[in-house]
């Protein structure tokens, strides 16, 4: 089944304490991509990679990390979190950007 | 900076009756566009895209959306709306530099 797996799927944590969301998808797509939901605001574009080594920032890339060293995979890193953080956080694949998306489930962090 | 904009947050319907979402996007070039929806606890799901062509889209669950060029909008429709269609709808578009923006959604409520 072609699916993007996020985990976790729940977090809670603390500030500050190192964390990684990964992301994998089974579809050999070459575009990656992370969002941030919050109520009033849609979502919001994190980070994407156009292929593997290369990304590049969306929007809000503040506070956040990615890495591309396979195509399938595409972990997002949170150094130092703070609680301006806490949100629902989705992955998504796609063969482009110009088609559409396939997203994961979302993990939902809480940072204290 | 290129946006979108979708103006209703709420929207109440009567099952059985007709709805139109609305969406408007700010962008120089033609743009490629697209419609999710998110049911609760949910990732996104395609709805529909436009890229080129016919300016009436047809999708999944009996959605159709229209590109309107000298309106800049992309508003989605349905002519009889199931209580199953209850979710929250987003509008986006590629933006410059490979980004995909989201509008800030729109609730769907029906009443039946």
């Amino acid at each position: 089944e072609a699916q993007v797996t996020q985990n976790p799927r729940y977090l809670i944590t603390v500030t500050g304490k190192k964390l990684t969301v990964t992301c994998s998808q089974n579809m050999n797509h070459e575009y990656m991509s992370w969002y941030r939901q919050d109520p009033g605001l849609g979502l919001r574009q994190i980070y994407y990679s156009m292929n593997v080594e290369v990304t590049d920032k969306g929007d809000v890339p503040e506070g956040y990390k990615v890495s591309r060293k396979e195509k399938r995979n595409f972990p997002l890193i949170l150094e130092s979190p703070s609680p301006n953080q806490t949100s629902l956080y989705f992955c998504a694949s796609a063969t482009g950007v110009h088609q559409p998306q396939h997203f994961g489930d979302g993990t939902r962090l809480s940072i204290l | 900076a290129q946006s979108v904009t979708q103006p209703d947050i709420h929207i109440t319907v009567s099952e059985g009756a007709s709805l139109e979402l609305r969406c408007n996007y700010s962008y120089g070039a033609t743009p490629y566009l697209f419609w999710y929806v998110q049911s609760p606890g949910q990732g996104l799901q395609l709805l529909l895209k436009y890229f080129s062509g016919d300016t009436l889209v047809q999708g999944i669950k009996g959605f159709e959306a229209e590109f309107k060029r000298s309106q800049s909008s992309f508003n989605l429709r349905k002519p009889s709306v199931h209580w199953s269609d209850a979710a929250e709808y987003f509008c986006a578009v590629v933006q410059y530099g490979n980004k995909l923006v989201f509008g800030a959604g729109t609730i769907l409520r029906v009443k039946s």
